[in-house]
């Protein structure tokens, strides 16, 4: 079982929409979670971090966190042609490293 | 206010040859982390690191890979001999202190292409 799965997608909305990206992890010591966006042949930009169960919204962006469930996710509501990128997952258990899904490529259509 | 910095962008070595990374981290920031990401693969931690300490070397390869953060000066990651299968983006990310809910904030990568 991988620590971080996600859907490797694309994950493909029209612009206006609600993405919904989902991101599950095994090891149930893990603590804190982020969520990055990462545009082709660039770096990994922070979005979000969640450390707590239930939501947390920051302007379009929502995580929610189910730990008992091993579950978090990213809602981008108003979805623009500017979101499309990959979203990577990723949690830390131990120490500061993190430990990052294989990522979710969203697409949005104008 | 500088972010993370990383150089080279791109480094070009023929098999065999040795490739030095280097990483500076934000300023205020003294954790230093590496992170490989190979073709159509996830981010894979490599190691972590103080000023002059490593903390964490469990994803690094046992071999040919070695990394420092000295005192003064920025980070290196360093690869000896290096094969194709080396090929991939190395991303640094710094963090003001360790521990679980700090943010790492990641450079522009370099870009490692073996011939």
């Amino acid at each position: 079982q991988k620590e971080v799965e996600q859907n490797s997608g694309p994950l493909s909305v029209p612009e206006g929409a609600i993405a919904s990206l989902n991101c599950t992890y095994s090891d149930r010591g893990s603590q804190s979670f982020f969520w990055y966006r990462q545009y082709s042949g660039k770096s990994p930009e922070l979005i979000m971090s969640i450390y707590s169960n239930g939501d947390k919204e920051d302007g379009r962006f929502t995580a929610q966190l189910n730990k008992a469930s091993q579950y978090v996710s990213l809602l981008i509501r108003d979805s623009q042609p500017s979101d499309s990128a990959t979203y990577l997952c990723a949690v830390i258990k131990g120490y500061s490293t993190l430990t990052f899904g294989k990522g979710t490529m969203l697409l949005v259509s104008p | 206010n500088a972010g993370v910095m990383q150089n080279p962008r791109h480094l070009v070595r023929r098999r065999g040859q040795e490739a030095r990374l280097r990483c500076s981290p934000m300023k205020g920031h003294s954790h230093v982390y590496w992170y490989r990401q190979l073709p159509e693969e996830g981010l894979k931690f490599m190691v972590y690191l103080q000023k002059e300490n490593i903390i964490d070397e469990s994803g690094m390869p046992k071999e040919r890979f070695s990394a420092e953060f000295p005192k003064e000066g920025p980070s290196i990651l360093r690869i000896q001999q290096v094969v194709r299968g080396d090929s991939a983006a190395y991303f640094c990310a710094s963090s003001p202190a360790g521990g679980v809910q700090e943010t790492q904030y990641f450079g522009p990568g370099t870009r490692l292409l073996v011939l």
